[in-house]
């Protein structure tokens, strides 16, 4: 089945600065590639999600790279406030049963 | 829209006793739901998928005969945890998908605590 990495697990950046989370996943045949937010207690909200017939995509301070040779993406946020303090989870999909395997995890702590 | 409704929010049992939990797609027709469990600090781990009309197929592991899953219609699950202990505590968050569309949406999830 399919495998997701995700680096680093906790990650503290100051407020104005730039946020990288990376992933790595197994399964050639993987898709589809959303990132989750969840604040502590609550629902993981999509915030930004990546097909594998697109390389990158960017919505605002929030952009997903695609790297399928490589088996990896990565979520990039410019110019970080404190409410971007959360954790975010990658997740990869093979499409054919749209099961999501997530990432373990990176908590994003933004410093003021 | 894609508002995914999940009840209760949290709830506190005896060890012993039977939990159910309902999730329900309240703007769109869920074809497919998905019960995960979360443990502080950790990952959301997939527990089963659940089609409407169908059985629910779990994952590897996670004992059908304790995790009820039941989808009666397009808009709601049920996940019953019977004979709750106390290592079945955790978040239970549950996701729906309309057929043809690959994004989950999530519920709120619901925090179990078995004394």
């Amino acid at each position: 089945g399919e495998n997701v990495e995700q680096h680093p697990s906790t990650l503290s950046v100051q407020e104005g600065d730039s946020a990288v989370i990376k992933c790595t996943y197994s399964d050639s045949a993987s898709n589809y590639f959303p990132w989750y937010k969840q604040e502590l207690g609550k629902r993981p909200q999509l915030i930004i999600d990546i097909r594998s017939n697109v390389g990158e995509k960017k919505d605002q301070r929030i952009a997903v790279t695609l790297n399928k040779t490589a088996k990896h993406f990565s979520l990039h946020i410019t110019e970080t406030q404190p409410e971007d303090s959360a954790v975010y989870f990658c997740a990869a999909s093979s499409g054919g049963n749209e099961k999501l395997t997530f990432g373990t995890g990176t908590r994003l702590t933004i410093i003021p | 829209g894609a508002v995914v409704s999940q009840h209760p929010s949290w709830v506190i049992c005896k060890s012993g006793t039977s939990v159910k939990i309902e999730c329900r797609s309240l703007d769109f027709q869920a074809t497919t739901m998905f019960w995960y469990r979360q443990f502080p600090k950790q990952s959301l781990m997939l527990m089963a998928t659940s089609n409407e009309g169908s059985k629910a197929t779990y994952e590897q592991g996670v004992e059908k005969d304790k995790f009820l899953i039941n989808h009666a219609s397009l808009t709601l699950s049920t996940l019953t945890v019977t004979s709750a202990h106390p290592e079945d505590s955790s978040f239970y968050i549950c996701s729906a998908i309309s057929g043809g569309v690959v994004i989950q949406y999530f519920g709120a999830g619901t925090r179990l605590s078995v004394l």
